[in-house]
C-alpha cells in the first residue's frame, strides 16, 4: 500500500507570494492533518480534515488555509508568504478517530523556503 | 506550561546497548494517547509505538517498549539492542481526549548510535 504522498518535496518562494502544497493520503484514510516543523517552534498542528470538513485548527493566522477533496486528497495554502513561514510542512493521514491501532501516518514533507 | 517535555536534547549509545528516551506529559484529561515517532534525516515521521491512558500494560513493538508511569505522567521509550539505523530524532507526542484530533509534540531527542 502506498504511503502518504506530498508534493512538491522542495519549494522556494519569495516574500509576498502564495503557495499551495498537496497531500495524497493512504488509500482508505479519510482524515488528513497538517503540521509545520521549524527548528525554533518544533512541530505545530495546523489543521485536520475529515470527510471534507475541517474538524480542528491550530493557532495559525488566517493566511494558512486548507481543504480536503472528496477523494480525501488535501491541499494547504499559504498566502502572503513571510520569511518565518520557511519550514518543513508535514501531512499525515489516518483512518479516522485514531488510536494506537490507527495512528497518524506521515508523509516525507514539503520543505518550503521563503526568501 | 509545556504539555510534552523531552529533557534530553541528545543521547549517545553504542550498538547493541539499550537506551531510554525520556518523556513527561501534562494533561488533566483522563483519556489521552501517547505516541512515539522517529524522524530520520530524510524528514519522514515514522510511527513507533502507542500507549493509551487506560491501557493496563506497557506497550511493546519489537525492540521498542514504552515505560508508562501514569502517576508520574511519564512515557519513556526504551530501545533495546540499538542499531546504527536507529540514529534519528525521536518525538514523543500526545493526543488529548477521546476525540482529540491534534498531536502535541515534544521538542525531540536526537539519538546517535555508534559502532
Amino acid at each position: 500500500k502506498a504511503g502518504v504522498t506530498q508534493t512538491p518535496r522542495y519549494l522556494i518562494k519569495t516574500r509576498g507570494q502564495q503557495v499551495t502544497l498537496s497531500c495524497s493520503p493512504i488509500s482508505g484514510h479519510r482524515s488528513v492533518s497538517w503540521y509545520q516543523q521549524t527548528p525554533g517552534q518544533g512541530l505545530q498542528f495546523l489543521f485536520e480534515y475529515f470527510s471534507e470538513t475541517q474538524r480542528n485548527k491550530g493557532n495559525f493566522p488566517g493566511r494558512f488555509s486548507g481543504r480536503q477533496f472528496s477523494n480525501s486528497r488535501s491541499e494547504m495554502n499559504v498566502s502572503t508568504l513571510e520569511l518565518g513561514d520557511s519550514a518543513l510542512y508535514l501531512c499525515a493521514s489516518s483512518l479516522g478517530r485514531w488510536t494506537g491501532d490507527s495512528p497518524l501516518h506521515f508523509g516525507n514533507g514539503t520543505r518550503l523556503t521563503v526568501t | 506550561a509545556q504539555k510534552i517535555t523531552q529533557t534530553q536534547p541528545g543521547m549517545f549509545v553504542q550498538e547493541k546497548e539499550a537506551v531510554t528516551l525520556d518523556c513527561t506529559y501534562d494533561t488533566s484529561d483522563p483519556s489521552y494517547g501517547l505516541f512515539w515517532y522517529k524522524q530520520p534525516s530524510s524528514g519522514e515521521m515514522i510511527f513507533l509505538i502507542y500507549q493509551g491512558s487506560y491501557d493496563q500494560q506497557n506497550a511493546t513493538e519489537g525492540r521498542y517498549s514504552l515505560n508508562f508511569q501514569k502517576a508520574r505522567k511519564s512515557a519513556n521509550l526504551v530501545i533495546s539492542a540499538s542499531q546504527l539505523g536507529d540514529s534519528a530524532m525521536y518525538f514523543c507526542a500526545m493526543r488529548e481526549g477521546q476525540a482529540g484530533t491534534a498531536l502535541i509534540f515534544g521538542k525531540g531527542t536526537t539519538l546517535s548510535v555508534s559502532s
